[in-house]
C-alpha cells in the first residue's frame, strides 16, 4: 500500500487560495486518491477523489502529477470555515470494501 | 440525502465495563466501518461488515466486538473498557467503490 506525506500545518488567510500537497511516491496502478476533512467534534468529510491528470467539483480541485507521485488539493478562497484537518489517503478500489488508511494530516489554520 | 447517526454522541464507563455503541445509516450501502481516533491521530479500523451478517477484521480489533445484524446497522461493543481510555469511534458506510461516508462519532470516556 502507498504511503502518504503531507505537511503536517498550514496556514492561510480567508479569501485565499490554499494548495495542500501530498506525496504518495509508492503509488500503485490501481490505486486512487481521496482527499478527506475533518472538524472538530465531527467525522472526516469526503471532499474529493481522482486517478490522474485533473478533478474539479463544487468545493475543491485536485492536480496529480502525471507520475501520479504528487497530488496538490485547492481550495479557492478559503473561509474560517476550512480550518479543519486535510487527509490524503491512497487506496485501492476493492468492490465492497474500501479500506482507508489514514495519517497524521494537514491542519489548515485560517486566519480572519 | 442519507445520513449516519451514531448513539451515543457521549458515552462514559467505568473500567472493565462492556459498552456498546450503535450506527445506522439509511444510504442502504452493502458496507459498514468502525474506526477508531486518539486525540490528534488519524483513524484505525477496527472492524468492517460487507453485508449483513458479515464481519471482517480489521487492523485493532483485539478488545471489541461487532454485530451487523440488519443491511442499515452496525454496533460495536468494547468488551472491558480500560481505565482512563479516551479516543472517539467513527462509523462509516460505503457502497461498492464510493468513498466511504462517516457518522459524527461516539466519544467514550472511561473512568
Amino acid at each position: 500500500l502507498a504511503k502518504t506525506t503531507q505537511p503536517p500545518s498550514m496556514e492561510a488567510y480567508e479569501g485565499q487560495e490554499v494548495n495542500v500537497s501530498c506525496s504518495h511516491t509508492n503509488i500503485a496502478t490501481s490505486e486512487y486518491i481521496y482527499w478527506y476533512r475533518q472538524v472538530p467534534h465531527q467525522g472526516p468529510q469526503f471532499i474529493i477523489q481522482g486517478y490522474k491528470d485533473y478533478v474539479v467539483n463544487e468545493v475543491a480541485s485536485l492536480f496529480i502529477s502525471a507520475d501520479r507521485k504528487l497530488s496538490t488539493l485547492s481550495l479557492p478562497w478559503v473561509s474560517l470555515r476550512d480550518a479543519a484537518v486535510y487527509y490524503c489517503i491512497v487506496t485501492a478500489l476493492s468492490g465492497s470494501f474500501n479500506k482507508l488508511t489514514f495519517g497524521a494530516g494537514t491542519r489548515l489554520a485560517v486566519c480572519p | 440525502g442519507g445520513i449516519i447517526t451514531q448513539t451515543p454522541k457521549f458515552l462514559i464507563g467505568q473500567e472493565g465495563q462492556k459498552l456498546t455503541l450503535k450506527c445506522q445509516q439509511n444510504f442502504n450501502h452493502d458496507t459498514m466501518y468502525w474506526y477508531r481516533q486518539d486525540s490528534g491521530k488519524g483513524l484505525r479500523l477496527i472492524y468492517y461488515s460487507i453485508t449483513e451478517n458479515d464481519l471482517q477484521k480489521g487492523d485493532l480489533s483485539e478488545g471489541y466486538d461487532a454485530s451487523r445484524e440488519k443491511k442499515s446497522s452496525f454496533s460495536l461493543t468494547v468488551t472491558s473498557a480500560q481505565k482512563n481510555e479516551m479516543a472517539v469511534f467513527l462509523c462509516a458506510s460505503s457502497y461498492n467503490n464510493q468513498a466511504p461516508l462517516f457518522g459524527e462519532g461516539t466519544r467514550l470516556s472511561v473512568l
